[in-house]
């Protein structure tokens, strides 16, 4: 089965400083793995995904997330947060692309 | 990118209404899926839908939902009866297949409020 933790609620940085959203997975295939982030009242937005190619992916806005197998985590990492970057942030695993496991989500706060 | 419109954006329904939620892809795909958040929660799949039929389902997809391709074009969720508890934001997803075939592109969202 296919399931994702992420392991914090709720995250406050610094304007300027490294962002670091956690997420662990389990999941009986190869999975496929993504960040999505939501702005206030819009939709969902794709920042990155994984699909068993480079294990660092790079995405939208600065953003980036390094699949460890071996953890089975995939932690989406950003250096220098920015303002706009404050929304809430799902990490989700696919099996084939039919059905995606969301996590519960990660609300990121940036302080001026 | 895919682009996914969904209309209406709000829908006020009362309690033990029916409603139609739909969904638009600008061109042609072959997956579909619904997803619904709840205020304050994750966001859970209801449903996918592949080549005019329910490939899979959850639990939440009871039979007080039905979804169909009425025109071939549009996706719609239909919900008999709401409840209280169908307030929430449904969201509509697309997969193209192909080489991004684990990729799906969602749109903005149904803001669906019971009352």
């Amino acid at each position: 089965a296919q399931s994702v933790t992420q392991l914090d609620s709720h995250v406050s940085v610094s304007e300027g400083t490294p962002v670091l959203l956690r997420c662990n997975y389990s999941s009986s295939y190869s999975p496929s793995l993504f960040w999505y982030v939501q702005h206030p009242n819009k939709g969902l937005q794709l920042l990155l995904k994984y699909t068993s190619a480079a294990t660092l992916v790079k995405g939208i806005n600065g953003f980036e997330a390094e699949f460890k197998k071996s953890e089975t985590s995939f932690h989406l990492t950003k250096p220098s947060a920015h303002m706009s970057d404050a929304a809430e942030y799902f990490c989700v695993v696919s099996d084939y692309g039919n059905q995606f496991y969301f996590g519960t989500g990660t609300s990121l706060t940036v302080i001026p | 990118e895919p682009e996914v419109t969904q209309t209406p954006s709000h829908q006020v329904t009362q309690m033990g209404q029916e409603v139609i939620l739909r969904c638009v892809p600008i061109s042609n795909h072959l997956y579909f899926y619904w997803y619904r958040q709840i205020l304050g929660q994750k966001v859970e799949f209801l449903v996918s839908f592949y080549n005019n039929e329910i490939s899979e389902k959850s639990e939440i997809f009871d039979d007080q939902f039905s979804v169909e391709r009425p025109d071939g074009s549009n996706f719609t969720l239909k919900i008999r009866s709401t409840k209280l508890e169908d307030s929430a934001m449904y969201f509509c997803a697309i997969n193209s297949g192909g080489a991004s075939y684990n990729e799906q592109f969602f749109g903005p969202g149904t803001r669906l409020t019971v009352l």
